[in-house]
């Protein structure tokens, strides 16, 4: 099984800063097989990324995936206000599927 | 646009069985797509059960769940359903379907999830 290790844990940033959220695996991930997801409080995840870079529709071009191996970035260039939200990631190279154990992005 | 809802009792007694239906609304389901069910417990992480594809009608489970997890697809009710036995309270969580074109693919659509609480 694949682990993933998310950091920071928790991320507190002002609006308008810049949010790097990591993403280590234990083991290299093949095809760039990792997505994003957001998750506000009371919702569902929702895809943000997939391939490691691709934006699902509906997100900003704020929102950028980078990585290969077995690490993994996802960057908020500027964050907003409904960007605040806890972010996973999840490989779906191996079976299981398995998730980081996420990261929260909170207003500082 | 597609969009899948988790039903079922929000209670359930430990040792019983947990069986939820995800229902399927702006697509007819058929024997394509994969089919997946995720949990998280309260205040914590994601975790993957278990899976159902239909091309080939084949279920994939997470090992951790040692044979506990059966996912099925009706495509006459346009439902998919969940079954894990012998809960425990550690089995309490937030259930979600979620739909992937295939095996080893991102879940693409999730469902609103719905809360299960193991207690007597």
């Amino acid at each position: 099984e694949i682990v993933l290790t998310q950091s920071p844990g928790t991320l507190s940033l002002s609006p308008g800063e810049r949010a790097t959220l990591s993403c280590r695996a234990s083991q290299s991930v093949s095809n760039n097989y990792i997505a994003w997801y957001q998750q506000k409080p009371g919702q569902a995840p929702r895809l943000l990324i997939h391939g490691a870079s691709s934006r699902a529709s509906g997100f900003p071009d704020r929102f950028s995936g980078s990585g290969s191996g077995t690490d993994f970035t996802l960057t908020i260039s500027r964050l907003e206000p409904e960007d605040f939200a806890v972010y996973y990631c999840q490989q779906y190279d191996g079976s299981p599927g398995t998730f980081g154990q996420g990261t929260k992005v909170e207003i500082k | 646009q597609v969009q899948l809802q988790e039903s079922g009792p929000g209670l359930v007694k430990p040792s019983e069985t947990l069986s939820l239906t995800c229902s399927v609304s702006g697509y007819t389901v058929r024997n394509v797509f994969y089919w997946s069910w995720i949990r998280q417990p309260p205040g914590k992480g994601l975790e993957w059960l278990g899976g159902f594809y239909g091309i080939g009608n084949t279920h994939y489970d997470n090992p951790s769940l040692k044979s506990r997890v059966t996912i099925s697809l009706d495509t006459s009710k346009n439902q998919v359903s969940l079954s894990l036995s012998a809960v425990t309270a550690a089995d309490t969580a937030v259930y979600y379907c979620t739909r992937s074109v295939a095996p080893k693919y991102y879940l693409e659509l999730w469902g609103q999830g719905i809360l299960v609480t193991v207690s007597s």
